[in-house]
């Protein structure tokens, strides 16, 4: 069965980097997604991986895969005020990409 | 530019009254989802639809049915709510062979409503 794990809460203080850890089960999934919620609205996509891919970088983040533990990690660099909402790690489900599961989201608190 | 469109925002329901969660995306996606939001819980997915006449349960389909009659349109319906159901709903769409508005070019990137919080009482 699909089920990926990450902590409900972090707090960062403005300006350092945050990092959000992910677990997840699925081997066979093709691609890992990192989505963000603001308050009141839905989620967007925020970054990917693809499941070959041990890191990827984009701009004030960076992705870390790593298979054989099966983990998926999230940084933001200089955290900002705008960057506190919640993120959700999701895996997609074997060979259909388009079916994904998700964490519990980790809701991000940045502090001044 | 719409994208998914999701009525009502808000609901308040009695235990046995029926509604349904209307949703509509303008980005011809073939595919389309329903989940739920528990706090602390993720999102659970209730059913998804592959393209129009094409419908099917995810992980928590009872108490819940789905029709998709068109590429655009996929309502959920409530048909006696109960207070298990009090959640936040939310529809999304996906896969465009074409690319569609995604601009990470991930045709696998779900785009998803604004969300409906409904509460059963």
């Amino acid at each position: 069965g699909e089920d990926v794990e990450q902590s409900l809460f972090l707090s960062v203080r403005e300006g350092d980097s945050s990092v959000i850890n992910c677990t997840y089960t699925d081997s066979s999934s093709t691609y890992l997604y990192w989505y963000k919620q603001e308050p009141g609205a839905g989620l967007q996509l925020l970054t990917y991986i693809f499941s070959n891919m041990d890191m990827k970088q984009d701009q004030r983040l960076t992705v870390l895969l790593n298979k054989k533990d099966k983990h998926l990690s999230l940084r933001i660099a200089d955290t900002q005020t705008g960057d506190s909402a919640i993120y959700f790690c999701a895996e997609s489900i074997g060979s259909n990409d388009y079916k994904l599961s998700f964490g519990a989201g980790t809701t991000v608190t940045v502090r001044a | 530019n719409a994208g998914v469109t999701q009525t009502p925002k808000f609901r308040i329901l009695k235990i046995g009254q029926s509604m349904t969660l209307q949703c509509t995306q303008d980005m011809n996606h073939n595919y389309m989802y329903w989940y739920r939001q528990d706090p602390g819980m993720g999102l659970k997915l209730i059913y998804y639809s592959v393209g129009a006449g094409i419908t099917d349960k995810g992980e928590v389909p009872n108490g819940y049915n789905v029709s998709r009659s068109t590429t655009e349109d996929f309502p959920l319906r409530l048909e006696l709510a109960a207070p298990s159901q009090t959640s936040v709903y939310f529809c999304a769409s996906s896969y465009s062979v074409a690319g569609g508005r995604s601009l990470s070019k991930l045709n696998t990137e779900a785009f998803f409503g604004q969300g409906t919080r409904l509460t059963v009482v």
